[in-house]
């Protein structure tokens, strides 16, 4: 069984721009999560879909915004580039709420 | 302070030593308990989950998580080089926010010949 996949694995950016990750969970996996990794701040939750709804959200301002698709896959969106913003951008997946959740190798951003 | 709180090592252990690895947390809210394992450019990869107290074992990895004294651990025994990775505790509160999980930072394990 396919794992978590995200696309793309590496994405280079300028201030200001905005970029869009792509996430497909694990086949039967209803439920998607996002976070984001840096070395700083660890691990920390950005939003959770189910059912194309986004069902809880992390303390990210509004930059930072996601969708998920009737066939589950999920992506995330980030709009006006920020240095801060250059980590690695983590999708999990788990078959429903309250799952244990499966992560993805996850999407490296910089931000030059 | 934060939350969840684990101490970041490095730890460095001989092959075949028994690890243990442990978090701390504050908010009584937490129910489910997860170990995942993070090797360098890869993802979290998910060794234990349990819900409340109690302990729990797989294979070499036992989990225990003591919520009278907000305490989670991972034993690892008969360690290997390939266990050398980050290990990072997570946990959620029950019901609607359950898939939030908050995370430690990470210990960094070294398992040498």
């Amino acid at each position: 069984k396919a794992g978590v996949t995200q696309t793309p694995r590496y994405l280079i950016k300028t201030r200001g721009q905005q970029v869009t990750l792509s996430c497909s969970p694990i086949s039967g996996h209803r439920s998607v999560s996002w976070y984001q990794q840096t070395p700083g701040q660890g691990l920390q939750f950005l939003f959770e879909y189910f059912s194309e709804t986004q069902r809880n959200k992390g303390n990210f301002p509004g930059r930072f915004s996601g969708r998920q698709f009737s066939n589950s896959r999920s992506e995330m969106n980030v709009s006006t580039l920020e240095l801060g913003d250059s980590a690695l951008y983590l999708c999990a997946s788990s078959p429903d709420l309250n799952q244990p959740q499966h992560f993805g190798d996850g999407t490296r951003l910089s931000i030059l | 302070q934060k939350e969840v709180e684990q101490d970041p090592g490095p730890l460095s252990v001989p092959e075949g030593a028994i690890v243990s690895l442990n978090c701390t947390y504050s908010n009584s809210a937490f129910q489910y308990f997860m170990w995942y394992r993070q090797y360098s450019r890869k993802g979290p990869e998910l060794l234990m989950y349990t819900y409340s107290s109690g302990n729990k074992e797989d294979g070499r990895f036992t989990a225990q998580v003591d919520k009278s004294s907000k305490y989670i651990s991972l034993f690892i025994r008969d360690s290997q080089p390939s266990d050398s990775a980050t290990y990072l505790c997570a946990m959620s509160a029950s019901s609607g926010t359950a898939s939030k999980l908050t995370f430690g930072t990470g210990t960094r394990l070294q398992v040498t010949l």
